[in-house]
């Protein structure tokens, strides 16, 4: 069995300042990890993955997450937010070979001029 | 990635009817999925269509009020039987990477059941 927790539903950051989202996981078997964005009206787009190797993961538009095993965590982060990045965003697993996604609840991220 | 359009984007039904979603991808796959975003939540996935077989359905979800076909390798249409408003949600078709790693999924068809 798989789970996510996605600590805060919403999280309001001022344009230029770190963004930080906050998604720990559980998983039998080695998990992969993702993270999705939504914007209004659309569906998902792959923002990052982890998988295997390298635990520190760079994915499109400046965001980074850290897997760490210890703390079964995935935590998504970005050094300065810009307005474009306000928009709903999952953090997911599958436990390995298991093709079954497991979608935590989702953080809104509003970004403040 | 592969590129997935759905049809119609958005729709909305009378309550006792039934809508069916298309799902369109640009190349050939293996899997597709069909997942249901209800307003404010998460996805949740419905279930999983392979080319040739019957789809597989999570616990919660039946065949009968959630019929899908999968006629070819880039095709795939989910249908919401006998709709009440708890039905109102955005269904989403997803299809796996060629490296078997990640899902894309396709923009959604919103729907509003009254």
């Amino acid at each position: 069995a798989q789970s996510v927790t996605q600590l805060g539903s919403h999280v309001s950051v001022s344009e230029g300042a770190l963004v930080l989202l906050r998604c720990n996981y559980s998983s039998s078997v080695p998990p992969y990890l993702f993270w999705y964005v939504q914007y209004p009206n659309q569906g998902l787009q792959l923002l990052l993955k982890y998988t295997t190797g390298a635990t520190l993961v760079k994915g499109i538009n400046g965001f980074e997450a850290e897997f760490k095993k210890s703390e079964t965590s995935f935590h998504l982060t970005k050094p300065s937010a810009h307005m474009s990045d306000a928009a709903e965003y999952f953090c997911a697993v599958r436990g390995g070979s298991n093709y079954k996604l497991t979608f935590g609840k989702g953080t809104l991220l509003t970004v403040n001029p | 990635s592969a590129v997935i359009s759905q049809k119609p984007s958005r729709d909305i039904c009378q309550r006792g009817t039934s809508l069916t979603i298309q799902c369109q991808v640009d190349s050939q796959v293996t899997m597709m999925f069909w997942y249901r975003q209800q307003p404010g939540q998460s996805l949740t996935l419905i279930a999983t269509a392979n080319q040739g077989s019957e789809a597989t359905y999570e616990s919660g979800f039946v065949i009968d009020k959630f019929p899908i076909s999968r006629p070819n390798l880039t095709f795939s249409t989910l249908t919401v039987s006998n709709m009440s408003p708890e039905d109102s949600s955005i269904y989403l078709c997803s299809v796996e990477s060629g490296d078997g790693y990640e899902q894309y999924f396709g923009p959604g068809t919103r729907l509003t059941v009254t």
